[in-house]
Order: C-alpha cells, then structure tokens, then sequence
C-alpha cells in the first residue's frame, strides 16, 4: 500500500512567522512531489512541485525533497491570513501508477494576526 | 486562459438513481483525472486517461462507477445505482501528461444522496 503521511494539525502560527508543513511517503521510487492549497469548500490549488533533492523558491514559499529520507516539505514565509487552509501533500509514485497522485491526509495551517 | 470545467457544481438525487458527471479538461491536455473527496477526507483516485491509451481503472470502488473520454475531449463519469456513500465531491484534473506534469483541478462537482 503506498502512503503519503502528513500531520492533520491544526497547525498554528502567527502572522509573519514561518509555517513548515511536513509529508512523509512510503514508495522509495516516487518521482514527482506536489503540494497543493485547498480552502474550505474549494478545490486544491497547485502550489508547487518538485523533482529532484533539494530546496525549491516560488516567492514565500520553498519546497524541500529528501528522497533518501522519503521526505518532502514545505515552508511558507512571512504567513499571512490569507494561508490559513489545508495544504495537500500528493506524490507520483511512477511505474504502473504512472498517472495517478496519491494524497495525504492534508494539514489544516491557520495564520492568526 | 480557461480552466477545467466541471457540470453541474451541485446534484442532488435519490438512492438507487443514476447520475453523470461532466469535466471538460483544458485545453491541450492530454491527460485527465477523477478523484473523489468525501467530508473531511483527503482524495482518492478513481481513474486515469492518457491520450488514447487504456484508461486505469484501478481506483474505481465498484463495478457501479464506469468513466469514459472521446480522444482528448471531454469526460464522463458515471455512477449507476448510487449509494448514500456515494455522497462526496467528485474532483476532475487535467494535466499535460506524464509523471512529472502537475494536475490542475475543477471547481468539482458536489454529490448528495438522500
């Protein structure tokens, strides 16, 4: 069974702080990572993706991969308001699952003022 | 640029009842996708469509749900019989295919059961 794990939260943090949203994956020959915004009521939103080991920069927001570690995070700086959601951890597993991401659980991330 | 589309945004029906649900992917896309989140719940993948590949099917929960895609137009979901479990947003993505191309989804399409 291949997983994708992230912490439910809620995950709390004051306005300006850095939120890190954690996921951790069980198919050691995962490809592609994705981590994507969901407001409530709403579909998820492409926040960002990566590939390859490392840190990732799109404005506030850095992904990092450790495929040693099977880990994948996100940061989100300066927090505003406006990210408080739930953020979506989804991998392509490639191979036969070559199409299809599976997702975890999500991390509901609120910013307070 | 116009994203996906999905119809209706809301349906409701009785138990037992038939129900389609319609994505129209962007265009350009080659690859189209079916997910299903239920309250509260994360999503879960229901079927796959690579050009004119056969599609995977491996998420599809019974033999009730059946989809279909003409070449690289518009799906079709397709829930026979439904259950009050049925009950769930019905997510369509799209993307340009391939396993490190991102999936972009619909507004979704919000099934109640009564």
């Amino acid at each position: 069974q291949k997983e994708v794990e992230q912490n439910s939260g809620p995950l709390s943090v004051p306005e300006g702080a850095i939120a890190s949203l954690n996921c951790t994956y069980s198919d050691r020959g995962s490809q592609s990572f994705f981590w994507y915004r969901q407001y409530s009521g709403k579909s998820p939103e492409l926040i960002m993706f990566i590939y390859s080991n490392g840190d990732k920069e799109d404005g506030r927001f850095t992904a990092q991969l450790n495929k040693a570690s099977q880990y994948v995070s996100l940061l989100i700086r300066d927090s505003q308001p406006s990210d408080s959601a739930t953020y979506l951890c989804a991998v392509n597993a490639g191979g036969t699952s070559y199409g299809k991401l599976t997702f975890g659980q999500g991390t509901i991330l609120t910013v307070h003022p | 640029g116009a994203g996906v589309s999905q119809s209706p945004s809301n349906k409701v029906t009785e138990k037992g009842k038939d129900v389609e649900l319609r994505c129209d992917p962007i265009s350009g896309h080659t690859a189209l996708y079916w997910y299903r989140q239920r309250l509260g719940q994360g999503l879960e993948f229901l079927i796959y469509f690579q050009g004119n590949s056969a599609p995977d099917k491996s998420g599809l929960p019974s033999d009730r749900f059946s989809a279909e895609r003409t070449g690289e137009s518009v799906s079709t979901l397709t829930i026979q019989r439904t259950q009050q479990e049925d009950s769930a947003v019905y997510l369509c993505a799209s993307s340009l295919g391939g396993v490190n191309q991102p999936q972009h989804f619909g507004d979704g399409t919000r099934l109640s059961i009564l």
